[in-house]
């Protein structure tokens, strides 16, 4: 079985400050790997994918995350947070298509990342 | 990206009363629809996979006669809460996977829906 863990719960940070929101996951076959934003009272909106080749995946609003798969880490970045960015972040994985088996999403725990002035 | 929409946005009901809630990808066929409960400051449960054409698939501890999942078209999913309690409270996502396009990797979400039953 799959799981997904993300170690931080909050993470309180200053505008313009570098960030890293961490995920572990763990699985005995290959996976596909993403992070979600959700804003209050919204849906999720998909930041990145890693699904195969380079390890350094870049999303949109300037996130990045790398693929660590002896470590089985998906750690998001940014290398400088606006305010805007405060939200709710969720690492999740999925089978692979080769994996086959139960194609859902398994999702992390989620990390609230709150930036201030 | 593709759209997911989700009806209502809100809700407020009474205990007792059912309550059904729509999930459309509006410009895709999705085989796959998902739903999904969160509570709050917590994850996305998973809740049951809507298969278009045949019956939902229901997470262990799901009440699928509680939460009745109709999938009828390739664009269109919906979840009924029937006889709502207080404890149904809750906000509930749908997802969907686009069919046909290579991105299949990917599912898009809805907004959401804020159910409060009093």
């Amino acid at each position: 079985a799959q799981s997904v863990t993300q170690l931080d719960s909050q993470v309180p940070v200053f505008e313009e400050a570098p960030v890293e929101l961490r995920c572990n996951y763990s699985s005995s076959v290959s996976v596909y790997l993403f992070w979600y934003v959700q804003y209050p009272n919204q849906g999720l909106q998909l930041l990145l994918k890693y699904l195969s080749g380079s390890t350094l995946v870049k999303g949109i609003n300037g996130f990045e995350a790398e693929f660590n798969k002896s470590q089985t880490s998906f750690h998001l970045r940014k290398p400088s947070v606006h305010i805007s960015d405060t939200a709710e972040y969720f690492c999740a994985v999925r089978l692979n298509m080769f994996s086959g088996g139960y194609n859902k999403l398994i999702f992390g725990a989620g990390t609230r990342l709150a930036v201030h002035p | 990206g593709a759209v997911v929409s989700q009806h209502p946005s809100w809700v407020i009901c009474k205990s007792g009363t059912s309550v059904k809630i729509e999930c459309r990808s509006l410009d895709f066929q999705a085989t796959t629809m998902f739903w999904y409960r969160q509570f709050p400051k917590q994850s996305l449960m998973l809740m049951a996979t809507s298969n278009e054409g045949s019956k939902a698939t229901y997470e262990q501890g799901v009440e699928k006669d509680k939460f009745l999942i109709n999938h009828a078209s390739l664009t269109l999913s919906t979840l009924t809460v029937t006889s709502a309690h207080p404890e149904d409270s809750s906000f509930y996502i749908c997802s969907a996977r686009d069919h046909h396009s290579l991105k299949n990797t990917e599912a898009f979400f809805g907004q959401g829906t804020r159910l409060t039953v009093v």
